[in-house]
């Protein structure tokens, strides 16, 4: 059972550069989300969705796409890479998106822009 | 705006001891808390789900508190082991029940002493 899988590991870019950072799971969960992860900042959202189709914003969006076609995958989209969206990129998923499930992350992707 | 925070950055504690962590939160008191475990490189791992109505809630040498009155989770790890050594982070679910959004603490370094 793989759970939770982010490609690539690891990503240089530079900037105005876009790229998508791949999520997808085997778990059959209805909630994803995504987090980037900086040094004394913690876990913060970027978006995340209650299901195939349905996304929203979540603590920090601004740069960053998403879209939802199927219920395994999740995509994020740097539009315009920035220096300032080098980050550790988190994708979970769980059953429920209440607070109720727990999440389970992949082991992310370590982008650095130049 | 909500507010969650661990207020040890890094604890250092000698092994067979118990290690306790904190979480503090600001506002109204979420129905849900949960605590992680994250692993130099390597993605968030859950450990254990508390709910409001819940005081106490174990899992083999893990016991987790939350007190809405304090405003506060405690996370203890009894006979503490080298291999404990981690970030450990604490999150809550958002201002309405079944809102969807996870906020994350910024985490507490635990070194365990041999």
């Amino acid at each position: 059972n793989a759970g939770v899988t982010q490609t690539p590991k690891f990503q240089v870019l530079k900037t105005g550069q876009s790229m998508t950072l791949q999520c997808a799971q085997d778990m059959n969960h209805e909630y994803m989300s995504w987090y980037r992860q900086d040094p004394g900042m913690g876990l913060r959202l970027i978006h995340y969705s209650v299901g195939a189709g349905i996304t929203d914003q979540g603590e920090v969006p601004n740069g960053y796409n998403v879209s939802r076609s199927t219920t395994e995958d999740f995509p994020l989209r740097l539009l315009s890479a920035a220096p300032s969206q080098t980050s550790v990129y988190f994708c979970a998923s769980s059953y429920q998106g209440f607070g109720n499930s727990p999440l389970h992350f992949g082991n992310g992707t370590r982008l650095t822009v130049t | 705006s909500q507010k969650i925070e661990q207020n040890s950055e890094a604890l250092n504690i000698q092994e067979g001891k118990t290690a306790t962590l904190t979480c503090n939160y600001t506002n109204y008191s979420p129905a849900y808390l949960q605590w992680y475990r994250q692993d130099p490189g390597r993605g968030p791992v859950f450990l254990l789900l508390i709910r409001e109505n819940e005081k106490e809630k174990r899992k083999e040498r893990l016991k987790v508190t939350f007190d809405t009155t304090l405003k506060q989770s405690l996370f203890h790890i009894t006979a503490s082991q080298p291999a404990d050594s981690a970030t450990y982070l604490c999150a809550k679910n958002g201002a309405n029940f079944g809102n969807e959004k996870l906020t994350f603490g910024t985490g507490t370094r635990l070194t365990i002493i041999p």
